[in-house]
Formats: structure tokens, sequence, C-alpha cells
């Protein structure tokens, strides 16, 4: 089946230290693989996204590469600040499903100033 | 522009109740997606829309769960008979086109469902 992991939270970080929050997945089909960023008291939202292998998304500093080849999606940020603050989820499509997303448990992030 | 809203934000349930949750997507969007979501992990998927047509309802938990988008638009959950494992926070997402895979999905604040 389709399925995601990511490790296990909660991640305390120093402001403007190096972030890696790890994420590998399992698929029958070929997804496309998504972050989600969930602030306080605020809904989800897309962070980025790859829909092929070797895709680089990024936004607001932070990046992904879709890895084919060790099934891997590890969401970096080379400087975080306090604002980032928040649940980070990875998620997986698989193309020719009906198109649900399918989430990993969520790493929560604390930046400490 | 206005995002996905729903309605309402928080909802106390008696055992036994029913109550129906509401779901309104972004204007135009054709796909419309419900998740819940329990304390500390991740959202499940629970039915996908095509407009007003119910394609996938395989994660729906138990018949005491019913979706409906019948004009398109405006979705609502319902959930009869409520038990306590029924709480979690109940998400809407929607998305543009047809689901391909690739579409992002844009999610609304979700509801917070307790039953006691």
């Amino acid at each position: 089946g389709n399925s995601v992991t990511q490790m296990e939270g909660p991640v305390t970080l120093s402001e403007e230290a190096f972030l890696t929050i790890n994420c590998t997945y399992t698929a029958t089909g070929y997804p496309s693989l998504f972050w989600y960023v969930q602030y306080p008291g605020e809904g989800l939202q897309l962070l980025l996204k790859a829909t092929k292998a070797d895709d680089k998304g990024s936004n607001k500093g932070f990046e992904a590469t879709y890895r084919k080849e060790t099934t891997s999606f590890h969401l970096e940020k080379g400087s975080v600040q306090v604002s980032d603050s928040a649940v980070y989820f990875c998620a997986l499509s698989v193309r020719g499903s009906q198109g649900n997303l399918i989430f990993g448990k969520g790493t929560k992030l604390s930046v400490k100033p | 522009g206005a995002g996905v809203s729903q309605s309402p934000r928080y909802k106390v349930a008696k055992r036994g109740q029913d109550v129906a949750l509401r779901c309104d997507p972004i204007s135009g969007h054709v796909s419309l997606f419900w998740y819940q979501q329990a304390l500390g992990q991740g959202p499940e998927f629970l039915t996908y829309f095509q407009n007003e047509a119910q394609l996938d309802k395989s994660g729906l938990p138990s018949d005491r769960f019913f979706a409906e988008r019948p004009e398109g638009s405006v979705s609502t959950l319902k959930i009869q008979r409520t038990q306590q494992e029924d709480s979690a926070v109940y998400l809407c997402a929607s998305s543009l086109r047809p689901f391909s895979g690739q579409e992002t999905q844009y999610f609304g604040p979700g509801t917070r469902l307790l039953v006691l």
C-alpha cells in the first residue's frame, strides 16, 4: 500500500540553525510528494511540492528533493526563524487514484530565539 | 480571495447525537475532500467529490458517516449517533480541477468535534 513515514518530533532548534525533517514513502504507483505546514491556530497550507523524480520543491527558504532511488523527500532549511515554529506534514498522492493525500504523522518544530 | 471555510469551528456533542459539519470550498473548485485528524496524527482521508459526484468514500469509517455535495459546491459531512471515538478535527479541502495526483489541495481551518 501507500504510506509516509516522517521523523518524530518534537524538534527544538535555536534560531539560525539548520533544519532537516526526514520523510520516506512507499507507493504502488508514481507519487507526487508534498510538504504541508500547520502554524499554531491555522489550517494546513501547502509549503512545497514535487511531481517527478529529481524535482526540487522550494518555498520560503525551505527545500525538498524528490529522490526516487531512496524513496525520500526530506525537508531542509538553512537558517530557521522563530516564525517557522509549526507542525510539518509530509504527504503523497498517487496518479490514477481518486486523489486523496496520504499524510505522515507530522513533526512539530519549535524554534527558540 | 476567500479560502475554504468550515462551520462550526467547534462542536460538542453528547454521545448518540447526530452532527452536521459544513464546508464551503473555494468558488469554482471542482474537487472537494474530507479528512479526519485525530490528536497528534496526520489527516486521514474520508471521502472525495468531483462536482456533485462522490467518487470515493472508501475512508468513511462506518455507515454512521455520510457526506453530500448536492449542487457541486457546499458540502456537508453528517455523523449519526456519535461515539467518543469520533472526536477529532474534521478537515475539508478543495482543488481547482479533477484530481490528477498533482493538484494542490487547499484546506479549511477544520471543525473540532468533541463527543462526550
